[in-house]
């Protein structure tokens, strides 16, 4: 059964603090994304990376930073945690050169940030 | 910037009735996927459209992308309250590596 796991369901952290939140594929996939999803706007990329030690900036990278050191896991960095970072975490995977790539999820990372 | 908007985002029925979501840009996308959320889980892909005009069909539910690859919706027929979740529509681009535009969702509530 293929699997996206992500390191922890539930994490409350301090102003100010440094976060790594950890995301493992099973599946060889190139392609790997970090999004955040808040009520009323779905799912907003953060960071993705199509291959090892490559990343690339999605749509709202402020205040993040990321790293892949290995094909199958990719890190989330919050350098500075803020409380506007208080959010769900959503860690996903896909083929690059599939045609239509579906892209399969972890179970998320509820952030608080207080 | 892709965007695409999703109505309505929230939906609360009786089962036995049809609803209909609707996703619409004003972007072309090479494909449209459908996901669906459940509490707690991360999103799961019910059906990629890719062809203007294209209408699928996954047993109660029924996908349509509009001829101009501009638009989608999904059709539920005689909802069931295993229905109930969030409902996702994501655009590619066909531009890099496979990122997809996300909706804002449509919480569906089904009640019995």
């Amino acid at each position: 059964d293929v699997k996206v796991t992500q390191s922890s369901r539930y994490l409350v952290k301090r102003t100010g603090e440094k976060v790594f939140l950890e995301c493992v594929q099973d599946m060889d996939h190139e392609n790997m994304f970090w999004y955040r999803q808040d009520p009323g706007l779905g799912l907003r990329l953060i960071y993705f990376s199509y291959d090892v030690k490559m990343k690339e900036k999605g749509d709202i990278p402020e205040g993040y930073s990321v790293s892949r050191e290995k094909k199958e896991r990719f890190s989330l960095i919050l350098e500075s945690a803020s409380t506007n970072q208080t959010s769900m975490y959503l860690c996903a995977s896909s083929l690059w050169l599939a045609a239509y790539n579906e892209q399969f999820f972890g179970p998320g990372t509820r952030l608080t940030v207080l | 910037t892709q965007l695409l908007e999703q109505s309505p985002q929230f939906l609360s029925i009786q089962e036995g009735e049809n609803l209909t979501v609707y996703c619409n840009s004003s972007s072309v996308f090479s494909s449209l996927q459908w996901y669906r959320q459940e509490p707690g889980e991360g999103p799961v892909l019910l059906v990629t459209v890719v062809t203007g005009g294209e209408v699928k069909k996954l047993k109660r539910l029924t996908f349509q992308f509009g001829d101009a690859r501009k638009d989608s919706s999904l059709h539920i027929t005689a909802a069931q309250p295993g229905d109930t979740g969030l409902y996702l529509c994501a655009g590619e681009g066909g531009t890099s590596y496979g990122k997809l535009t996300f909706g804002q969702g449509t919480i569906l509530t089904v009640h019995p």
